[in-house]
């Protein structure tokens, strides 16, 4: 089962680019990697997933590594509501969602 | 659309009291999830549903049933509740397998 590795804290100023890395080293070829966020203690809430292409949304970019192996979430212009916990989720079926502690981020005014 | 909704949003149970959380979705989703987050944690997979009438088992499945009779309800029971099972409690669905999860609000539960 593809898990993931993930920084456990990062800060970033407002209005800056937010990268988040992940790394997904035992991906295989029809895992999907997929992003959430989780605000305080409200659900998760969806944000980006890819399969080997970068991906954009109204929300994030989604860099994925050629080899797949790693990806980074990019939050163009962050802002004090993007503070949050990010989950970056590599997923098979049902029976392998593993969300693990994800990275909390902080955006400093 | 409601979405994802929880019921109820908080709970205090005391050990061995028995108690069953529901789960509804208006959005015709197939896949329906249970997860638990403890303080600092990340969710664990408790049991999930790949459509009405079936059940299956997540990461952490001990101490918990589920029943999905109906097609948008979720239920997850605790039949003899341990002060361990204190945690957040979270629903989620999908249209399938592979698509992206819609998280409901939580609840709280509280077991002394």
């Amino acid at each position: 089962d593809a898990k993931t590795t993930q920084p456990t804290s990062m800060d970033c100023a407002e209005g800056r680019a937010a990268n988040l890395p992940c790394n997904h080293s035992t991906i295989s070829g029809n895992e999907y990697v997929y992003w959430y966020r989780q605000i305080h203690s409200q659900g998760p809430q969806y944000i980006i997933h890819g399969l080997k292409n970068n991906e954009t949304n109204e929300m994030a970019s989604l860099i994925i590594t050629e080899d797949r192996k790693s990806s980074t979430l990019i939050l163009p212009h962050a802002t004090l509501r993007d503070t949050a916990v990010y989950y970056c989720i590599v997923l098979t079926g049902a029976n392998n969602l593993f969300f693990g502690t994800g990275t909390r981020l902080t955006v400093i005014p | 659309n409601a979405g994802v909704t929880q019921t109820p949003k908080f709970r205090v149970l005391k050990t061995g009291q028995s108690m069953t959380l529901l789960c509804a979705q208006d959005m015709n989703h197939e896949y329906m999830y249970w997860y638990r987050q403890d303080p600092g944690m990340g969710l664990r997979l408790i049991h999930y549903s790949v459509g009405e009438g079936t059940t299956a088992k997540g990461e952490v499945p001990d101490g918990y049933n589920v029943s999905r009779l109906k097609k948008q309800n979720f239920l997850l029971g605790l039949e003899s509740a341990a002060p361990s099972q204190t945690s957040v409690y979270f629903c989620a669905s999908s249209p399938w397998v592979l698509e992206t999860q819609y998280f409901g609000p939580g609840t709280r539960l509280l077991v002394l």
